[in-house]
């Protein structure tokens, strides 16, 4: 099956510092989404992104659809304690019978020190 | 709105039992899924369905069985628990932009913690 590789693994910032996150696939997608998880919750949408090379924003966060469509980054700048959570990047296949399934990265887990 | 339900929240079987996890939607949507959660693996699909009465496989679907007799519910099925199967359950949705890709927008339930002792 396919692969998505989500580095780093965990993270332990301050304050205030930015943060960077990226995922590499061995095969094409066709969107690629951002999605973050709070303690004891289902995961929720940050950022879609649906074109490769595409650039996204949504407050402090930032995403990147890479060109070769087979990676994507998310930065998070001036960073928050409530941004504490696991963070995963999915993929979705490309070509029209994927019925909307994604593959998932193995997470990001993010703690911010006050 | 209430979104993704999803019921019950914890549960603990014993190995060999078998219950059903249930997940309901109420935003119409005709795509549902459900992925498993372990620790360090991201999330899994386990089973997924595009409509009532149509299902089908994903990555890690022995051990489980699905059925799609409404739009809104989609329950899944343990027969025969093992302890494998200790893990937190997702159960998502989504709504086709068009075609058959769909948004890449699912929505989450808020998960169903299982331990199988």
């Amino acid at each position: 099956g396919q692969q998505l590789n989500q580095s780093p693994q965990s993270m332990f910032i301050q304050e205030g510092e930015d943060v960077s996150m990226n995922c590499t696939s061995s095969s094409i997608f066709n969107t690629w989404l951002w999605y973050k998880q709070d303690p004891g919750e289902g995961p929720v949408l940050l950022i879609a992104l649906y074109k490769a090379g595409e650039l996204t924003s949504n407050g402090r966060l930032t995403a990147q659809f890479g060109i070769t469509r087979k990676d994507s980054f998310l930065n998070i700048s001036a960073s928050i304690p409530s941004d504490v959570g696991i963070y995963f990047c999915a993929g979705q296949d490309a070509g029209g019978t994927s019925y909307g399934k994604l593959t998932f990265g193995q997470g990001t887990i993010l703690t911010v020190h006050p | 709105n209430a979104g993704v339900t999803q019921t019950p929240k914890f549960r603990i079987l014993k190995i060999g039992q078998s219950m059903t996890l249930q997940c309901a939607q109420d935003m119409n949507h005709n795509y549902m899924y459900w992925y498993r959660q372990d620790p360090g693996m991201g999330l899994k699909l386990i089973y997924y369905s595009v409509g009532a009465g149509i299902t089908d496989k994903g990555e890690v679907p022995n051990g489980y069985n699905v059925s799609r007799s409404t739009t809104e519910d989609f329950p899944l099925r343990l027969e025969l628990a093992a302890p494998s199967q200790t893990s937190v359950y997702f159960c998502a949705s989504s709504y086709p932009a068009g075609g058959l890709g769909g948004t890449g927008e699912l929505f989450f339930g808020e998960g169903s913690r299982l331990t199988v002792l």
